[in-house]
């Protein structure tokens, strides 16, 4: 079973359009991230849920929003996408209490053309 | 703002020697010191980590080693092997939780054989 699943893996798309990425995690914790990587393999945290609480939100656009219909789920939003925005998007989780690793899932590719 | 700088960003090593990757923390109260490692088209996976109480500590061929008063981390590879070829994350966390862990900038690593 995967333990932390988000869908799609690839997506393209033009300037403009409005999208979603789906995460899932199976694995009980109560923690849940999106990271953002770039072209130069450098991940940076977007967002941090706990217990379907926002805790992190890193000076993202608020044309990202993210959203938590539960503990398992943390969607990612994006509204008039930029060419900027192309990058692999990562969700990850983790068990909350500290010293805990984070368990990603096998990530996003978005292409904005 | 916190940062966490690694060293080097790309490292290129015969098979059978070591590898040595560094990392400096900014934030004083970080106390889980994890590594990740990211294979080409994968999503990262931790490979080892370090609390703050402890100094070094080492998996086979892996060790990471902590010096909390430079706020200094180190990931040591041993004979190294063709498929430990991939980036290398180091990344600090702060509690409560981990909520907020940053990650180095990433270390391409190339073993020849």
């Amino acid at each position: 079973d995967t333990a932390v699943s988000q869908t799609p893996k690839y997506l393209v798309t033009q300037m403009g359009n409005d999208k979603s990425i789906k995460c899932e995690q199976n694995l009980g914790h109560d923690t849940m991230y999106w990271y953002k990587q770039d072209s130069k393999k450098f991940l940076k945290i977007m967002f941090s849920y706990n217990n379907k609480e926002l805790i992190i939100n890193e000076t993202v656009p608020n044309r990202f929003s993210p959203k938590s219909p539960d503990k398992a789920h943390l969607n990612l939003h994006i509204n008039s996408l930029e060419l900027g925005d192309s990058a692999v998007y990562f969700c990850a989780s983790s068990q909350a209490g500290g010293y805990t690793e984070a368990f990603f899932g096998q990530g996003t590719r978005l292409t904005v053309v | 703002g916190e940062n966490v700088e690694q060293h080097p960003s790309t490292l290129s090593v015969q098979e059978g020697d070591s590898a040595v990757i560094k990392c400096t923390y900014s934030d004083s109260a970080s106390n889980y010191f994890p590594w990740y490692k990211q294979e080409l088209g994968k999503r990262p996976q931790l490979i080892i980590d370090i609390r703050s109480n402890v100094g070094e500590k080492k998996d086979q061929r892996i060790a990471v080693t902590l010096n909390k008063t430079a706020k200094h981390f180190s990931l040591h590879i041993t004979e190294t092997q063709p498929e430990d070829s991939a980036v290398y994350f180091c990344a600090a966390s702060r509690p409560p939780g981990g909520f907020k862990t940053i990650f180095g900038a990433g270390t391409r690593l190339f073993v020849k054989a």
